[in-house]
């Protein structure tokens, strides 16, 4: 079965610090890979996604950005942290040629301090 | 006009209760509906999934989806505690590579 990773599961950061966040996919082979950030009241922002290795689509303007170095590995980094970079970050993952459903990881509560 | 509507709620219901939770769009290129559960401090969960009107039953789950009146529904029978937490409905355009539109959840009490 599929399983998704998401590490570190909480952070807390100070402004203009980097970030790096990691996650990776188990059981399964060229997934779509997606990065959303979820903020009170907001609902689910789509980030970043990616359909294969190195190619990142972004979908909002900002100061974060995405990688993806191997298969089933997607990372999400910023170069300064500003305070509205916090939020809940979740990475999912959806087959590349199914349906369109997709499956969240357990994400990681960014705080900017 | 938003592309996806969804009551936040919250919602608040004795145990036992029948519960509708909905969803309108404004996007008739709409072809897949999607309901994720979202307890607190976790990731969305995928409840059901479906591409075509008519009714999706799930244990006591029930899915509907009305292209017509660009209206879907997640229907729970029997609620319990454990149903409390945020619903997410979800959709996609053939073809979108998986962007999904993400209403903003309502948040579900169940009281025992």
């Amino acid at each position: 079965s599929q399983t998704i990773h998401q590490w570190p599961a909480t952070l807390v950061q100070p402004v203009g610090s980097p970030l790096s966040l990691e996650c990776t996919v188990e059981g399964t082979s060229n997934p779509n890979l997606y990065w959303y950030r979820q903020a009170a009241g907001r609902g689910l922002q789509l980030l970043f996604y990616s359909v294969g290795i190195g190619q990142i689509s972004s979908e909002v303007p900002q100061n974060l950005s995405a990688s993806r170095p191997q298969d089933r590995q997607f990372i999400l980094s910023s170069k300064k942290l500003l305070l509205s970079d916090s939020g809940f970050y979740l990475c999912a993952w959806s087959v590349l040629a199914g349906g369109d459903e997709q499956y969240f990881g357990p994400g990681t509560r960014l705080t900017v301090t | 006009q938003k592309e996806v509507e969804q009551d936040p709620g919250p919602l608040s219901v004795p145990e036992g209760a029948i519960v509708s939770l909905n969803c309108t769009y404004s996007n008739s290129a709409f072809q897949y509906f999607m309901w994720y559960r979202q307890y607190s401090r976790k990731g969305p969960e995928l409840l059901m999934y479906t591409y075509s009107s008519g009714n999706k039953e799930d244990g006591r789950f029930t899915a509907q989806v009305d292209k017509s009146s660009k209206y879907i529904s997640l229907f729970i029978r029997d609620s319990q505690p454990s149903d409390s937490a945020t619903y997410l409905c979800a959709m996609s355009a053939r073809g979108s590579q998986g962007n999904l539109i993400f209403g903003k959840g309502t948040k579900l009490s169940v009281k025992p």
